[in-house]
């Protein structure tokens, strides 16, 4: 079993609709978690990051983490081409080592106009 | 403000070879990370720097695998006796210290013949 597991897709949305995107997490002890988009052929970008039990909101993008259920979710309102991309998951702190972040195999997301 | 820099951008080598790759961080950033993406995959952690010294390097796969980050600033991962699985994308990610956010450069990608 990986660490984190995305499903790999591909999700497909209308434009204009929701995208939902999950992670879940095998440590229970991670303390960070975040939310990276990548192009094909470009490095990842971090969207969000959340820390605490709950929402969090940025424009578009609303992160949800559930601890107990070692769940994290993206969703994204109002989806656009542009948002097509492949969105990875990411957990760090726990155990191990503050630093170290370990990445799901992302969920690759089509928008259709 | 420039951004992680990583050159070369690509690189080929036949197997059995050595090769050297380059991370310049943003500039005040005292943590560095060195991951490596398979097609398909998403990033796997090799090291992590704080400062001049390795505070974690539990991903490096096998003695092959060397880096260094003499100054605390720019760092080089060295690969020795490449191997054709040695094939991937090598990301390096700063941030100012071990807790924040990740920032990460373009990559090199490595074609092992």
């Amino acid at each position: 079993q990986k660490e984190v597991e995305q499903n790999s897709g591909p999700l497909s949305v209308p434009e204009g609709a929701i995208a939902s995107l999950n992670c879940t997490y095998s440590d229970r002890g991670s303390q960070s978690f975040f939310w990276y988009r990548q192009y094909s052929g470009k490095s990842p970008e971090l969207i969000m990051s959340i820390y605490s039990n709950g929402d969090k909101e940025d424009g578009r993008f609303t992160a949800q983490l559930n601890k107990a259920s070692q769940y994290v979710s993206l969703l994204i309102r109002d989806s656009q081409p542009s948002d097509s991309a492949t969105y990875l998951c990411a957990v760090r702190g726990g155990n191990t080592n503050a630093g170290k972040s370990t990445f799901g195999d992302g969920t690759t997301l089509t928008v259709k106009p | 403000g420039a951004g992680v820099s990583q050159t070369p951008s690509n690189k080929v080598t036949e197997k059995g070879k050595y090769v050297e790759l380059r991370c310049d961080p943003i500039s005040g950033h005292t943590a560095l990370y060195w991951y490596r993406q398979s097609l398909g995959q998403g990033p796997e952690f090799l090291i992590y720097f704080q400062g001049t010294g390795a505070a974690d390097d539990s991903g490096l796969p096998n003695d092959r695998f060397f880096a260094v980050r003499p100054e605390g600033s720019v760092s080089t991962l060295k690969i020795q006796r490449t191997e054709r699985g040695d094939s991937a994308v090598y990301l390096c990610a700063s941030s100012y210290g071990g807790t924040d956010t990740q920032y990460f450069g373009p990559g090199t990608r490595l074609t092992v013949l």
